[in-house]
Parts: C-alpha cells; structure tokens; sequence
C-alpha cells in the first residue's frame, strides 16, 4: 500500500533549528513536496525533491533519500510565523499522497 | 491572475440538502483536484482530474460528483449531505507535461457544516 509518515507535533525555540521528518512507501514515485500550512489557510508550496541530495532555499532546506524513502525539511533561525503544519507529499503517479502534517510550535 | 477561486467560503446544510461547491483557474492548468480537510488531519483526496473531459475517483469520492467540461472549472457536488461530510474543502490545480502531478496551487477553501 502507500503510506507517508511524519511525526504529529514537534516544538523548538525562536532563533533555533529544527528537522521535520517523512518517510514514504509509494509506487510510481516522481518526487517529494513540502508544503506550508497555516491555521484556516490553504497550503502554500515550499519545495520539491526529485533527486537525492539536500536543496536550500534561504532559511528552509528539503533532503531526500530515494533509496531509503526518506526525507526531511529543516528550517533555521526560527521566527515566531514559522508556527503552523508542515505537510510532506509525495508524487505517485500523478496524484500527491499526503501525510498528516507536522504542527510546528514556536516558542519564545 | 487570481489563481484559484473557490466559492462559498463557508456554507450550513441540512442534513439531505445538496449542493455544488465551485472551482476555478486562470492559470491555462490541465491537472485540478478536490480535497477534503478533517480537523487535525491530512489532505484526503475525492476526485481529480488530468483535462476537461476526463475525471477519477481518488481516495474518498463517495458522496461527491464532479463533472470538468472546461479547462478552467471543476466544480463538486454534494448530493444527500451526511454530517460525516463536516469538514473544509480544497480544490487546486497544477500543471504536468508528463513528469509528475507538478506543484499544487490551492483554493482558499470551503468550510462546510452539515447539521
């Protein structure tokens, strides 16, 4: 079957670094997006992985593994508006596979 | 461009009322989705479609219907609505040439309460 998995909730500090892990199982993989979720919004895209390695993107970076269905979104110098869910998807077959989001909480 | 529109933001319906949620794109797109949002869940998807013409049923399309006779409309219908269909609805869309679903651009959502 198809499963993407990420931890529920995680917290960190203002100013700090944080890892939020995916792991995957899906057939027909292209590649793995993040999205970012705030309370009583619409996702808004932060990035995609289609071969592995680490890609950056200024404060927040997205690795993947294909070879062990993994990967991760790290963000840095945490700001308070960093607080919301964190969504990994992968692209199966020209449909995403969703997992349930990460709730990112910041604290001062 | 104003990207995708949805339409109502928020709706009440009785139990066993019906109604259609609208969905539309200015972005020339030919893949476009419906999702629903449980609170605290995942994004579960109800039905896609790869072009106008041409829809399927993703993980939890009982209860919905959708018809995509343009590029730019996907509009979902609720027929018989249950309480179990309490949840917020997305839909998006994306452009793919063959390598991939592609990055998704969302609604700004339905909240819909069945009661």
């Amino acid at each position: 079957g198809q499963n993407i998995d990420q931890p529920t909730e995680m917290t960190a500090t203002e100013g700090a670094i944080v890892q939020i892990n995916c792991t995957y199982q899906t057939s027909g993989f292209n590649g793995l997006f993040w999205y970012q979720q705030h309370a009583g919004e619409a996702p808004t895209f932060l990035s995609y992985n289609v071969l592995d390695g680490l890609e950056e993107k200024g404060r927040f970076s997205s690795f993947l593994s294909r070879s062990k269905g993994y990967s991760y979104l790290l963000l840095k110098e945490l700001q308070m508006k960093d607080s919301a869910s964190y969504l990994c998807a992968a692209d199966s077959n020209y449909q995403l596979i969703w997992g349930a989001g990460t709730k990112l909480i910041i604290k001062p | 461009n104003a990207g995708v529109t949805q339409t109502p933001k928020f709706r009440i319906l009785k139990i066993g009322q019906s109604m259609t949620l609208q969905c539309a794109q200015d972005m020339n797109h030919n893949y476009m989705y419906w999702y629903r949002q449980d609170p605290g869940m995942g994004l579960k998807l109800i039905y896609y479609s790869v072009g106008a013409g041409i829809t399927d049923k993703g993980e939890v399309p009982n209860g919905y219907n959708v018809s995509r006779s343009t590029t730019e409309d996907f509009p979902l219908r609720l027929e018989l609505a249950a309480p179990s269909q309490t949840s917020v609805y997305f839909c998006a869309s994306s452009y793919s040439s063959g390598g991939g679903a592609g990055e998704q651009y969302f609604g700004p959502g339905t909240r819909l309460t069945v009661t």
